[in-house]
Protein backbone atom coordinates (compact mmCIF):
# COMPACT_ATOMS: atom_id res chain seq x y z
CA UNK A 1 0.00 0.00 0.00
CA UNK A 2 1.79 2.82 -1.19
CA UNK A 3 1.86 5.78 0.76
CA UNK A 4 0.83 9.54 -0.22
CA UNK A 5 2.33 10.64 -2.84
CA UNK A 6 3.66 14.20 -3.87
CA UNK A 7 4.66 15.45 -6.94
CA UNK A 8 7.08 16.67 -8.17
CA UNK A 9 9.36 16.83 -4.98
CA UNK A 10 10.92 20.08 -6.05
CA UNK A 11 9.64 22.33 -8.34
CA UNK A 12 11.70 25.99 -9.14
CA UNK A 13 9.34 29.05 -10.56
CA UNK A 14 10.30 32.25 -12.01
CA UNK A 15 8.00 34.71 -10.16
CA UNK A 16 4.86 35.11 -12.21
CA UNK A 17 4.72 31.46 -13.38
CA UNK A 18 2.44 29.01 -12.27
CA UNK A 19 2.95 25.98 -9.61
CA UNK A 20 0.93 23.31 -9.94
CA UNK A 21 1.25 20.96 -7.14
CA UNK A 22 0.24 17.11 -7.18
CA UNK A 23 -0.83 14.79 -4.33
CA UNK A 24 -2.01 11.46 -4.32
CA UNK A 25 -3.48 10.17 -1.28
CA UNK A 26 -3.06 7.18 0.28
CA UNK A 27 -5.53 4.08 -1.13
CA UNK A 28 -8.83 3.60 -0.14
CA UNK A 29 -8.44 7.88 1.99
CA UNK A 30 -10.89 10.42 0.47
CA UNK A 31 -10.10 13.11 2.78
CA UNK A 32 -6.93 15.84 1.72
CA UNK A 33 -5.85 18.22 3.66
CA UNK A 34 -2.99 20.52 2.40
CA UNK A 35 -0.17 22.50 4.81
CA UNK A 36 2.95 24.66 4.09
CA UNK A 37 5.94 24.92 5.99
CA UNK A 38 8.14 27.88 6.11
CA UNK A 39 11.95 27.02 7.11
CA UNK A 40 12.37 26.67 10.41
CA UNK A 41 8.71 26.71 11.01
CA UNK A 42 5.74 24.72 11.62
CA UNK A 43 3.30 23.51 9.49
CA UNK A 44 0.42 25.94 8.48
CA UNK A 45 -3.29 24.59 7.32
CA UNK A 46 -4.32 25.79 4.34
CA UNK A 47 -7.20 23.56 2.91
CA UNK A 48 -9.01 20.66 3.38
CA UNK A 49 -10.90 18.57 0.54
CA UNK A 50 -13.10 15.84 -0.05
CA UNK A 51 -14.13 14.14 -3.34
CA UNK A 52 -15.28 17.57 -5.59
CA UNK A 53 -15.50 19.48 -2.50
CA UNK A 54 -13.88 21.70 -0.16
CA UNK A 55 -14.33 21.94 3.23
CA UNK A 56 -12.53 24.47 4.66
CA UNK A 57 -10.16 26.72 2.76
CA UNK A 58 -9.83 29.28 6.05
CA UNK A 59 -6.15 29.09 5.50
CA UNK A 60 -5.39 29.44 2.36
CA UNK A 61 -5.10 33.08 0.51
CA UNK A 62 -7.67 34.36 -1.04
CA UNK A 63 -5.55 35.29 -4.19
CA UNK A 64 -3.57 33.39 -6.39
CA UNK A 65 -4.12 29.92 -4.41
CA UNK A 66 -6.90 27.31 -5.53
CA UNK A 67 -7.46 23.62 -5.09
CA UNK A 68 -9.47 20.57 -6.33
CA UNK A 69 -9.43 17.24 -5.92
CA UNK A 70 -11.83 15.71 -8.32
CA UNK A 71 -13.46 12.69 -8.42
CA UNK A 72 -10.60 11.09 -10.30
CA UNK A 73 -6.64 11.88 -10.23
CA UNK A 74 -5.13 13.61 -7.58
CA UNK A 75 -5.62 16.41 -5.23
CA UNK A 76 -3.88 20.08 -7.24
CA UNK A 77 -2.93 22.76 -5.11
CA UNK A 78 -2.41 25.86 -8.01
CA UNK A 79 -0.51 28.80 -7.03
CA UNK A 80 -1.08 31.79 -10.10
CA UNK A 81 1.36 34.47 -10.51
CA UNK A 82 4.32 32.75 -8.23
CA UNK A 83 5.74 35.28 -5.95
CA UNK A 84 9.40 34.73 -3.85
CA UNK A 85 7.01 34.90 -0.30
CA UNK A 86 5.67 31.26 -2.09
CA UNK A 87 8.52 29.39 -1.59
CA UNK A 88 8.43 27.04 1.55
CA UNK A 89 7.49 23.16 1.58
CA UNK A 90 3.98 22.30 1.11
CA UNK A 91 2.85 18.82 2.30
CA UNK A 92 -0.63 17.01 2.17
CA UNK A 93 -2.17 14.44 3.90
CA UNK A 94 -5.02 11.97 3.68
CA UNK A 95 -6.91 10.12 5.64
CA UNK A 96 -10.51 7.73 5.11
CA UNK A 97 -12.45 9.80 7.43
CA UNK A 98 -12.34 13.39 9.09
CA UNK A 99 -9.15 14.22 11.12
CA UNK A 100 -9.14 13.20 14.80
CA UNK A 101 -11.43 10.28 14.34
CA UNK A 102 -8.95 8.40 12.50
CA UNK A 103 -5.07 8.65 11.42
CA UNK A 104 -3.67 11.33 8.82
CA UNK A 105 -0.73 10.23 6.60
CA UNK A 106 1.48 13.40 5.15
CA UNK A 107 3.45 12.79 1.88
CA UNK A 108 7.00 13.54 1.47
CA UNK A 109 6.14 17.25 0.47
CA UNK A 110 6.75 19.52 -2.79
CA UNK A 111 9.52 22.04 -2.19
CA UNK A 112 8.41 24.92 -4.21
CA UNK A 113 11.02 27.50 -4.93
CA UNK A 114 10.86 30.64 -6.94
CA UNK A 115 13.56 32.78 -8.12
CA UNK B 1 -4.90 34.07 20.21
CA UNK B 2 -4.50 30.70 19.40
CA UNK B 3 -0.90 29.27 19.96
CA UNK B 4 0.67 26.35 20.35
CA UNK B 5 4.20 26.46 21.48
CA UNK B 6 7.27 24.59 22.46
CA UNK B 7 9.59 25.15 25.29
CA UNK B 8 13.26 24.58 23.86
CA UNK B 9 14.22 24.90 19.83
CA UNK B 10 16.82 21.90 20.85
CA UNK B 11 17.37 19.47 22.59
CA UNK B 12 20.63 17.10 23.28
CA UNK B 13 20.32 13.94 24.89
CA UNK B 14 23.23 10.83 25.08
CA UNK B 15 22.31 8.26 23.27
CA UNK B 16 20.48 5.53 26.12
CA UNK B 17 18.82 8.42 28.39
CA UNK B 18 15.36 9.56 28.13
CA UNK B 19 13.92 12.54 26.42
CA UNK B 20 11.42 15.22 27.32
CA UNK B 21 9.80 17.33 24.55
CA UNK B 22 7.86 20.19 25.83
CA UNK B 23 4.65 22.07 24.83
CA UNK B 24 2.36 24.57 25.79
CA UNK B 25 -1.11 25.61 24.24
CA UNK B 26 -3.08 28.41 25.16
CA UNK B 27 -6.36 27.27 23.63
CA UNK B 28 -8.63 25.66 26.42
CA UNK B 29 -11.01 24.37 23.58
CA UNK B 30 -8.71 22.35 21.87
CA UNK B 31 -9.64 18.53 22.57
CA UNK B 32 -6.95 16.32 20.18
CA UNK B 33 -3.16 16.95 20.30
CA UNK B 34 -0.77 14.71 18.17
CA UNK B 35 3.19 14.84 18.24
CA UNK B 36 4.93 14.62 15.06
CA UNK B 37 8.60 13.51 13.92
CA UNK B 38 9.88 15.21 11.08
CA UNK B 39 13.33 14.15 9.48
CA UNK B 40 15.44 16.47 6.96
CA UNK B 41 13.73 16.75 4.27
CA UNK B 42 10.77 14.54 5.06
CA UNK B 43 7.01 14.80 5.93
CA UNK B 44 6.03 14.38 9.41
CA UNK B 45 5.34 10.96 11.00
CA UNK B 46 2.86 10.19 13.47
CA UNK B 47 3.81 9.48 16.71
CA UNK B 48 1.51 9.64 19.17
CA UNK B 49 -1.98 11.07 19.87
CA UNK B 50 -4.30 12.07 23.05
CA UNK B 51 -7.84 13.42 23.66
CA UNK B 52 -8.28 15.75 25.77
CA UNK B 53 -10.16 12.87 28.11
CA UNK B 54 -7.21 11.43 29.23
CA UNK B 55 -4.22 12.60 30.40
CA UNK B 56 -1.36 9.78 29.48
CA UNK B 57 -1.15 7.59 26.26
CA UNK B 58 1.32 5.05 26.12
CA UNK B 59 3.12 4.07 22.76
CA UNK B 60 6.10 2.23 21.90
CA UNK B 61 9.01 3.68 23.82
CA UNK B 62 7.13 6.59 23.94
CA UNK B 63 4.18 8.51 26.42
CA UNK B 64 2.48 11.48 25.87
CA UNK B 65 1.09 13.37 29.05
CA UNK B 66 -1.54 16.04 28.73
CA UNK B 67 -1.93 18.51 31.95
CA UNK B 68 -5.48 20.15 31.24
CA UNK B 69 -5.38 22.37 34.02
CA UNK B 70 -1.99 24.43 32.90
CA UNK B 71 -2.32 23.67 29.29
CA UNK B 72 0.80 21.81 28.92
CA UNK B 73 1.33 18.95 26.26
CA UNK B 74 4.76 16.65 26.86
CA UNK B 75 6.07 13.78 24.78
CA UNK B 76 8.73 11.30 26.40
CA UNK B 77 11.00 9.47 24.71
CA UNK B 78 12.67 6.27 26.33
CA UNK B 79 16.27 5.31 25.61
CA UNK B 80 16.84 7.55 22.85
CA UNK B 81 18.57 6.34 19.87
CA UNK B 82 20.17 7.82 17.05
CA UNK B 83 17.51 7.44 15.01
CA UNK B 84 15.25 9.94 17.20
CA UNK B 85 16.92 12.53 16.44
CA UNK B 86 14.66 14.88 14.16
CA UNK B 87 12.37 17.82 14.55
CA UNK B 88 9.32 17.10 17.08
CA UNK B 89 5.93 18.72 16.59
CA UNK B 90 3.26 19.14 19.05
CA UNK B 91 0.05 20.01 16.79
CA UNK B 92 -3.70 20.82 18.25
CA UNK B 93 -7.11 20.41 16.89
CA UNK B 94 -9.91 22.46 18.31
CA UNK B 95 -13.27 21.47 19.99
CA UNK B 96 -15.25 21.23 16.74
CA UNK B 97 -12.94 21.18 14.30
CA UNK B 98 -11.89 17.57 14.26
CA UNK B 99 -13.66 17.02 11.20
CA UNK B 100 -12.04 19.59 9.59
CA UNK B 101 -7.98 18.63 9.96
CA UNK B 102 -7.14 22.33 10.82
CA UNK B 103 -4.39 21.37 13.13
CA UNK B 104 -2.31 24.11 14.93
CA UNK B 105 1.25 23.47 14.66
CA UNK B 106 3.79 24.17 17.37
CA UNK B 107 7.28 25.47 15.81
CA UNK B 108 9.27 22.09 16.95
CA UNK B 109 11.82 21.26 18.96
CA UNK B 110 14.63 19.79 17.19
CA UNK B 111 16.03 16.53 19.14
CA UNK B 112 19.73 15.72 19.20
CA UNK B 113 21.12 12.13 20.00
CA UNK B 114 24.92 12.06 21.08
CA UNK B 115 26.27 8.52 20.34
Amino acid sequence: NAGVMQNPRHLVRRRGQEARLRCSPMKGHSHVYWYRQLPEEGLKFMVYLQKENIIDESGMPKERFSAEFPKEGPSILRIQQVVRGDSAAYFCASSTTGWGNTEAFFGQGTRLTVV
Amino acid sequence: GESVGLHLPTLSVQEGDNSIINCAYSNSASDYFIWYKQESGKGPQFIIDIRSNMDKRQGQRVTVLLNKTVKHLSLQIAATQPGDSAVYFCAENMAGSSNTGKLIFGQGTTLQVKP
